[in-house]
């Protein structure tokens, strides 16, 4: 059964800091990895998909990398806002049926 | 396009009362999925279909049902409601199947469901 972690649970920076988020799970047989962000009391955004063939992925100010023999993922953002302030999620999905094991995600606040 | 949209966005229900949690997206997608989300926790999935007609039990299946007649609406019926269910309830979809960017899931807004 597959598991995801991130760690740490909350993270707190000054705003222009560059940050990265981590994402690890226990099978490496995923089919893709993706990135959302959440606000609070709203839905999930996607930010970024990697395919299981893919290394990394870039929009913006943040790139995803993956890394399937070691069962991680990181999210690296950029010259952090305010604006950044959320909760982001990963979600690691094992087949082409589309089902998706999240982990609990990281609340990140951006101090201006 | 409206996207995946949820109706209602809140509801509050008393023990032992039945309600229909609908889903509905104007994407043409084939997958569709309910999640449940816990205060500081991530989602778990409660049920998902691959098209309309299919449809099969997640990880927290148990209280809850589903149906998928046609490709568009996805609901969730929750029967004799309990404490236990009082989350916050996200419904998404993926096109489905082929390449991995095919299951890029799609989230609506949520609805937030207490059970009293």
């Amino acid at each position: 059964k597959q598991e995801v972690t991130q760690i740490p649970a909350a993270l707190s920076v000054p705003e222009g800091e560059n940050l990265v988020l981590n994402c690890s799970f226990t099978d490496s047989a995923i089919y893709n990895l993706q990135w959302f962000r959440q606000d609070p009391g709203k839905g999930l955004t996607s930010l970024l998909l990697i395919q299981s063939s893919q290394r990394e992925q870039t929009s913006g100010r943040l790139n995803a990398s993956l890394d399937k023999s070691s069962g991680r993922s990181t999210l690296y953002i950029a010259a952090s806002q305010p604006g950044d302030s959320a909760t982001y999620l990963c979600a690691a999905m094992n087949t082409n049926a589309g089902k998706s094991t999240f982990g609990d995600g990281t609340t990140l606040t951006v101090k201006p | 396009n409206a996207g995946v949209t949820q109706t209602p966005k809140f509801r509050i229900l008393k023990i032992g009362q039945s309600m229909t949690l609908q889903c509905a997206q104007d994407m043409n997608h084939n997958y569709m999925y309910w999640y449940r989300q816990d205060p500081g926790m991530g989602l778990k999935l409660i049920y998902y279909s691959v098209g309309a007609g299919i449809t099969d039990k997640g990880e927290v299946p148990n209280g809850y049902n589903v149906s998928r007649s046609t490709t568009e609406d996805f609901p969730l019926r929750l029967e004799l409601a309990a404490p236990s269910q009082t989350s916050v309830y996200f419904c998404a979809s993926s096109h489905g199947g082929g390449s991995p960017t095919n299951n890029e899931q799609f989230f609506g807004p949520g609805t937030r469901l207490t059970v009293l």
